[in-house]
């Protein structure tokens, strides 16, 4: 079965400050690796996601994240914290299998200070 | 509408009650997953349709959550006798599912609170 723990449930940064939210995982097999970003009484929207390929996945908002399969980590980054980036952000795994559902971590709710 | 839709944004039950909640999927999408965010966790899985079949219902917390896709297309999760551990945001998602992708597209969620 998977899992995913997120370390931190609160992180605090100054703006412009680098951002890093830290993901580890457990998996039998490959996982597919996602990052979904919350604003307040929002839906959850995708940030980036790691299927196959390239371990340095590119998002949107200039996020960032390495899959590291021998530290089984998938740590999100951003050089420079910016106002609007406070929200709660859930790292998630799931199966190469069609239905499998996603399974989250608790989350790590990012505050950024002016 | 372009995105996932969710009614009732909002609603307070007795314990007791009965309440159903809608989800209106993206125009499209085969697949639908129902899940239950506690408050300060992450979202929980709870079940997942194919079309009109529920093919996984094995996160539905007791025999008093039903959920529907008769359709398939809206689904309606139910639950009965509500009780104050229900209270939680109840997320919809939707997805065309490519294999394996698992990107999901979630709507804004309903908020339960059980009194």
């Amino acid at each position: 079965a998977q899992s995913v723990t997120q370390l931190g449930s609160h992180v605090s940064v100054s703006e412009g400050a680098l951002v890093l939210l830290r993901c580890n995982y457990s998996s039998s097999v490959p996982p597919y690796l996602f990052w979904y970003v919350q604003y307040p009484n929002q839906g959850l929207q995708l940030l980036l996601k790691y299927t196959t390929g390239a371990t340095l996945v590119k998002g949107i908002n200039g996020f960032e994240a390495e899959f590291k399969k021998s530290e089984t980590s998938f740590h999100l980054t951003k050089p420079s914290a910016h106002m609007s980036d406070a929200a709660e952000y859930f790292c998630a795994v799931t199966l190469n299998q069609a239905g499998t559902a996603l399974i989250f971590g608790k989350g790590t709710t990012l505050s950024v200070s002016s | 509408g372009a995105g996932v839709s969710q009614s009732p944004r909002y609603k307070v039950a007795k314990r007791g009650q009965d309440v159903a909640l809608r989800c209106d999927p993206i125009s499209g999408h085969v697949s639908l997953f129902w899940y239950q965010q506690a408050l300060g966790q992450g979202p929980e899985f709870l079940t997942y349709f194919q079309n009109e079949a529920q093919l996984d219902k094995s996160g539905l917390p007791s025999d008093r959550f039903f959920a529907e896709r008769p359709e398939g297309s809206v689904s309606t999760l139910k639950i009965q006798r509500t009780q104050q551990e229900d209270s939680a945001v109840y997320l919809c998602a939707s997805t065309s599912w490519g294999r394996g992708t698992g990107e999901l597209f979630f709507g804004e969620g309903s908020r339960l609170t059980v009194l």
